[in-house]
């Protein structure tokens, strides 16, 4: 059983460019969550795919977007980037139940993200 | 609204010693509640979670945790901290949605 595994593991980007961070779900999850954790600080909640469309987003503006494909795997989209967008973002995958929550949330390693 | 308060952003301990972290949390619903813990540059593994049923919960590693809703905390220790037990330790609840919503963390440093 394949964990959570995210890429690149670093990457370092302009202020105004635009990056695109993948995550490969667990083996058997149908449901990506993306988190940002800036320095010193707990993971922040950005959104959820579930079924390859977003089902929660959490307080973060519209330049960050996602996609999830039919396997399952996702990306996070970040335009026009900002210093205070330096963080280590997370994926993390779960298994829905139809009309039911997500399960247990399994974390990959992240990406180290770095805005200059 | 559901959140998560770690009392304390930095707890050091001696090896051999107890671990206290200290986690209290705000919900409307009968909460989930998560530790988990991060070494340096790695992600999220998770330590203990509460969903129903005993208030008591052991984890990986020789942690536990209780639950006690009349305190609305969620307290993790181990009784005797090991050096590779350096690490910084995060609480969640777990909101409707399914997402977490996170304490700020607390970092342990172990002492030889």
């Amino acid at each position: 059983e394949t964990g959570v595994t995210q890429s690149p593991t670093h990457l370092i980007k302009t202020r105004g460019q635009q990056v695109t961070l993948r995550c490969s779900s667990q083996s058997g999850h149908n449901t990506v969550s993306w988190y940002q954790q800036a320095l010193g600080q707990g993971p922040q909640f950005i959104f959820q795919y579930y079924r390859e469309e977003e089902n929660g987003r959490g307080n973060f503006p519209p330049r960050f977007s996602g996609l999830q494909f039919p396997n399952y795997s996702s990306e996070l989209n970040v335009n026009a980037l900002e210093l205070d967008d330096s963080a280590l973002y997370l994926c993390a995958s779960s298994f829905t139940v139809f009309g039911g929550g997500p399960g247990e949330q399994y974390f990959g390693p992240g990406t180290r993200l770095t805005v200059t | 609204a559901q959140s998560v308060t770690q009392l304390g952003s930095h707890v050091s301990v001696s090896e051999g010693a107890l671990v206290l972290l200290r986690c209290n949390y705000s919900s409307s619903v009968p909460p989930y509640l998560f530790w988990y813990v991060q070494y340096p540059n790695q992600g999220l593994q998770l330590l203990l979670k509460y969903t129903t049923g005993a208030t008591l919960v052991k984890g990986i590693n020789g942690f536990e945790a209780e639950f006690k809703k009349s305190e609305t905390s969620f307290h993790l220790t181990k009784p005797s901290a090991h050096m590779s037990d350096a690490a910084e330790y995060f609480c969640a609840v777990k909101r409707s949605q399914g997402n977490l919503i996170f304490g700020k963390g607390t970092k342990l440093s172990v002492k030889p």
